[in-house]
């Protein structure tokens, strides 16, 4: 009954390869999002989603291409990894794009790029 | 200067403690404040929104000063379970919409 899900919870791989993260929520939120943290802990927004169209793109590498089948669910497809990619990636969703909703955060997936 | 400041610390206290931390930010349209907690390795969860009046959440009190444009977090009687960093949101606006941002957190060690 986890309300924010993704998969993998770990992910390493080799530079140049190219990969997915999954994201599911099961609280009929309308507003979801992808988030990156640094290994200095910085959490920055990357993309936004309302009722799977994008609302926030806040200049992230085009190498970066989000994908909302439907509004339960955010896919991060990331091409060509780089090094610099490794960090935590946060799914969360809110109940709507208002500013100051309360997000909900998945539990991360740690990307690891050798 | 950064959208959302905050000091890493870390705050060693001893339980039973008071302990506050300030986070400021630079945009002056900024809506919407909170404190999120996020214990190691773990996602980031809600721990109060900030209201202009002030609120409180038991040992937890909130204030945002819009003038000086920071906000600031109290916990009285600090306990070993409130070790975690403490994330303050604000939501200045861009473009349209308003982003949430995060600064880096403020980390809270408590000691027996």
């Amino acid at each position: 009954d986890t309300a924010v899900s993704q998969t993998p919870k770990y992910l390493v791989t080799q530079m140049g390869n190219d990969k997915s993260i999954k994201c599911e929520q099961n609280l009929g939120h309308d507003t979801m999002y992808w988030y990156k943290q640094d290994s200095k802990k910085f959490l920055k927004i990357m993309f936004s989603y309302n009722n799977k169209e994008l609302i926030i793109n806040e200049t992230v590498p085009n190498r970066f291409s989000p994908k909302s089948p439907d509004k339960a669910h955010l896919n991060l497809h990331i091409n060509s990894l780089e090094l610099g990619d490794s960090a935590v990636y946060f799914c969360a969703s809110s109940r709507g794009q208002q500013v100051g909703e309360t997000q909900y955060f998945g539990p991360g997936t740690r990307l690891l790029v050798l | 200067r950064k959208e959302v400041e905050q000091d890493p610390g870390p705050f060693n206290v001893p339980e039973g403690a008071t302990v506050a931390f300030n986070c400021t930010y630079s945009n002056s349209a900024s809506q919407s404040f909170f404190w999120y907690r996020q214990d190691c390795r773990k996602e980031p969860k809600l721990l109060m929104s900030v209201y202009s009046s002030g609120n409180e959440d038991g040992r937890f009190t909130a204030q945002l000063n819009r003038a000086s444009q920071y906000i600031s977090l109290l916990i009285r009687d600090s306990k070993l379970s409130d070790s975690a960093t403490y994330l303050c949101v604000v939501n200045p606006p861009s473009g349209g919409s308003y982003i949430p941002t995060f600064g880096r957190g403020t980390s809270l060690i408590v000691h027996p």
